[in-house]
């Protein structure tokens, strides 16, 4: 059975400080892992997919990556605007469809 | 509008009760996903849909019937409501293309409480 944890469960930021948000995985056969954000009251939002070890993806403030065991969502000069529910997901080889994480509610205060 | 609507937003019903939330998509989608989010389980999976007439079980279809008989409809019945199925209730899509597994287009939810 596929796992995915993240962590932390929350995290609060000053606008401008850099972090990172986990997601480690215990996978069969990993073909994919996708991060989304959720925003309150509303559906998940895709923002990237990764494939392989090594593999980065960015979108403006945003940068994925992923090792053979975890990926990170690192956040570069947050703003209050990003403040948002980051939900990490993956697709194996051995599952049918997609095992999401619990999530990491960030916070970016003003 | 283009996307994926849900229906209700927000319900609430007793035990006993059978309720059907509703979920509609206009980008004729193959795939259509209904997945509950409750604090520290995140998403799971109940049903999902590879095409209409096709329908499989998911992590947690216990106490949940689908059904798919168009392409841009996917309904999810709860025959006999109880309280442990107080959640936010989530309908997604996506294309059939091999390279887009991971990328739902979520609806807004909807909330259901059961009193």
């Amino acid at each position: 059975e596929d796992q995915v944890t993240q962590s932390p469960e929350a995290l609060r930021l000053q606008e401008g400080e850099s972090s990172s948000l986990n997601c480690s995985y215990t996978v069969s056969g990993l073909r994919g892992l996708f991060w989304y954000r959720q925003d309150p009251g509303k559906g998940p939002e895709f923002l990237f997919t990764l494939y392989s070890a090594g593999e980065e993806k960015e979108k403006e403030r945003l940068k994925a990556t992923l090792t053979k065991k975890e990926s990170f969502l690192h956040i570069t000069a947050p703003k209050p605007e990003d403040s948002a529910t980051y939900l990490c997901a993956t697709f194996s080889g051995s599952a049918r469809q997609l095992t999401f994480g619990s999530g990491t509610q960030l916070t970016v205060l003003p | 509008d283009a996307g994926i609507t849900q229906s209700p937003r927000y319900k609430i019903t007793e035990t006993g009760r059978q309720v059907t939330l509703m979920c509609h998509q206009t980008w004729s989608h193959s795939y259509m996903f209904w997945y509950r989010q409750d604090l520290g389980h995140g998403l799971r999976l109940i049903y999902y849909s590879a095409a209409a007439d096709i329908t499989d079980k998911g992590e947690v279809p216990d106490g949940y019937v689908v059904s798919r008989s168009k392409t841009e409809n996917f309904p999810l019945t709860l025959e006999s409501a109880t309280r442990s199925q107080t959640s936010v209730y989530f309908c997604a899509s996506r294309t059939g293309d091999r390279g887009s597994t991971g990328e739902l287009f979520f609806g807004e939810g909807s909330r259901l409480t059961v009193l």
